[in-house]
């Protein structure tokens, strides 16, 4: 069982739908990562936040919104998404993002298709 | 930019055959992971390694970072179909850049019973 818990494990929307991922972990980590993967391909970073604040944007469309309410929880935020968003959304953890490098462990996913 | 390259992408084998996955770059890293991801879950962490020529064991399987840190190898001893799935390679920087890793392309492992 992972211990990073992501809700939905599926979502299916149209393009002008607003939804959420949430993602929790209880294992006292202060970095929290969104990554979006596509099928058979390495995850690509899209956000990445230390301590509850947004350290890293990877250049990200305006429809994705990040949001971290407290040290345990991750939100992204959908909003008008595109075909091509199409993909697995993975979150991640890690005990920090300073310092010595800490492993990331992963979540099992929110499998997203956009109509 | 720093980069993995991952190779085999792809390798289908049959059941009790080894098999070796390598991750190269021309770049130094302070540790390596490597994940397996099975079909519709998020990647699994297997093994971080970290010193230069160090060997880690996980049952039949084998992890070794490079002298130089900057290459690594996984090699899987009478492999099983159990061991089917994505595995991927990940190179933390030398200089920690807010806790990116540097992805390998990723090797499609399929073994057949």
């Amino acid at each position: 069982d992972t211990e990073v818990t992501q809700t939905p494990k599926h979502l299916v929307m149209g393009m002008t739908n607003k939804k959420s991922l949430k993602c929790e972990q209880h294992m006292g980590h202060r970095a929290m990562y969104w990554y979006k993967q596509k099928a058979k391909k390495p995850p690509e970073l899209m956000f990445v936040y230390s301590y509850e604040k947004l350290s890293i944007n990877e250049s990200v469309p305006s429809r994705f919104s990040p949001e971290c309410p407290n040290s345990s929880l991750l939100n992204l935020h959908l909003h008008a998404l595109q075909p091509e968003d199409s993909a697995l959304y993975l979150c991640a953890s890690s005990q920090d993002a300073q310092g010595v490098f800490q492993p990331q462990h992963f979540g099992d996913g929110t499998r997203l298709s956009i109509l | 930019t720093q980069l993995l390259k991952q190779s085999p992408q792809f390798l289908s084998i049959q059941e009790g055959e080894n098999l070796t996955v390598y991750c190269n770059s021309s770049s130094v890293f302070s540790s390596l992971q490597w994940y397996r991801q099975e079909p519709g879950e998020g990647p699994v962490l297997l093994v971080t390694v970290v010193t230069g020529g160090e060997v880690k064991k996980l049952k039949r399987l084998t992890f070794q970072f490079g002298d130089a840190r900057k290459d690594s190898s996984l090699h899987i001893t009478a492999a099983q179909p159990g061991d089917t799935g994505l595995y991927l390679c990940a190179g933390a920087p030398t200089l920690n850049q807010g806790g990116k890793l540097i992805f390998g392309q990723g090797t499609e492992l399929s073994v057949k019973p």
